[in-house]
């Protein structure tokens, strides 16, 4: 059985930094593309970023470029975002999803910017 | 930059009714590449529909899809109480997936 599983969510100051993991299992993580994408509350879904099988394709939204960093760990069957300089505006629930085409997804995890 | 349009953004039905859901695309990508999802609250989007018409794995037939190029329909034939929820479009055949607005289906 496919599995994600975000975590690392929590309350941040803006400007300050957290790190989301997406723990995978249930298939050949090494083989899939993945993607985050975000929800803010009561709102539409965005898409965040995605990173390629063997981390050589990477891409960001014009509203996280240059403050949030994608990676993975093929070896450990995990993916991470790296999000710095954190907005208000970045309030969400952060989901990990395989493939552009997401037939699955994690659970979410809740990332707020607030003072 | 392509921007995906869905409407309505409320629908109002009541069960066993027909539910027609549009989704707009400012201009042309691949234009196979649409899926819709389906999400309730509280829970992440389910895939629906992928390849603007292909149903994804255990998706009852009284969803469909239809369309090409800039306008895409997804259509619930028949509205059943656990269908009550919010629908997205989605374009995935770019470097950067883009996703509609939503559609919420409420019970009138």
């Amino acid at each position: 059985e496919v599995q994600l599983v975000e975590s690392g969510g929590g309350l941040v100051q803006p400007g300050g930094s957290l790190r989301l993991s997406c723990a995978a299992s249930g298939f050949t993580f090494s083989s899939y593309s993945m993607n985050w994408v975000r929800q803010a509350p009561g709102k539409g879904l965005e898409w965040v970023s995605y990173i390629d099988s063997s981390s050589s394709s990477i891409y960001y939204a014009d509203s996280v470029k240059g403050r949030f960093t994608i990676s993975r760990d093929n070896a450990k069957n995990s993916l991470y975002l790296q999000m710095n300089s954190l907005r208000a505006e970045d309030t969400a629930v952060y989901y990990c999803a395989r493939n552009r085409l997401a037939m699955y997804w994690g659970q979410g995890t809740l990332v707020t910017v607030s003072s | 930059e392509i921007v995906l349009t869905q409407s309505p953004g409320t629908l109002s039905l009541s069960p066993g009714e027909r539910a027609t859901l549009s989704c707009r695309a400012s201009q042309t990508g691949n234009s196979n590449h649409l899926a819709w999802y389906q999400q309730k609250p509280g829970q992440a989007p389910r895939l629906l529909i992928y390849d603007a018409s292909r149903r994804a794995t255990g998706i009852p037939d009284r969803f469909s899809g239809s369309g090409s190029g800039t306008d895409f329909t997804l259509t619930i034939s028949r509205l059943e109480p656990e269908d009550f929820a919010v629908y997205y479009c989605q374009q995935y055949g770019r470097a950067l997936p883009l996703f509609g607005g939503g559609t919420k289906v409420e019970i009138k």
